[in-house]
């Protein structure tokens, strides 16, 4: 049972940076995992902001960015909205019918 | 501009079965993979299912593997998920979402099945 650990909940002030983390119980997260960000608020779909790692999509704000950090990828929001307040999660994929999302990380900005 | 509407869901008995859809446009879906991705009410996210956009090669999560079956017809530009032998672990909000990169571009708003007797 592969498990994807993200952090429960994690608080930033507005304006401030955090960093979001998501590992593998497999070892060290790759780009051969494409990670992926998704985004979601309350009563919403998902929205993804990243995926492959580092690559955006049109809608995805400026501020987020992916990498890969310590082992670990990662979601950075530099300079933090009260609108970024929601629910984050992660998915990495080992294969193609072996794809798994972490347990997601709920955001509070205040 | 890209639109994916789930549909189908409802309530069933355990062990009975469900057909969900979702309908694309404003985009070319014969183009994309697809994904169905399911959430579980006040849970989080489990990936489901993806087919290729050709149609010929699906792959499923152990979960569901041989119990649901994913299929597309890119001539009417749908989606379609077959559960069957339903469980009351499988009550959840299914969604589908275009493929980019092995991971999501576009979502649906999903569409609510229930199994409970």
């Amino acid at each position: 049972q592969t498990v994807v650990t993200q952090e429960p909940s994690l608080t930033v002030s507005p304006g401030g940076t955090v960093t979001l983390t998501c590992g593998s119980s497999t070892g060290s997260v790759t780009g051969g995992h494409y990670p992926c960000w998704l985004q979601q608020k309350p009563g919403q779909a998902p929205r993804t902001l990243i995926y492959d790692t580092s690559n955006k999509h049109s809608w995805t704000p400026a501020r987020f960015s992916g990498s890969l950090l310590g082992g670990k990828a990662a979601l950075t929001l530099s300079g933090a909205q009260p609108e970024d307040e929601a629910d984050y999660y992660c998915l990495l994929s080992f294969t193609y019918d072996w794809r798994v999302f972490g347990g997601g990380t709920k955001l509070t900005v205040l | 501009q890209v639109q994916l509407v789930e549909s189908g869901g409802g309530v069933v008995q355990p062990g009975g079965s469900l057909r969900l859809s979702c309908a694309a446009s404003g985009f070319t879906f014969s183009s994309y993979g697809m994904h169905w991705i399911r959430q579980a009410p006040g849970k989080g996210l489990e990936w489901v299912t993806f087919i290729r956009s050709d149609g010929r090669k699906a792959y499923y999560a152990d979960s569901v593997k041989g119990r649901f079956t994913v299929s597309r017809d890119n001539s009417r530009n749908a989606l379609f998920l077959q559960m069957s032998s339903l469980r009351r672990e499988d009550t959840a909000v299914y969604y589908c979402a275009t493929d980019i990169k092995w991971g999501f571009e576009d979502w649906g708003q999903g569409t609510l099945a229930i199994v409970s007797s």
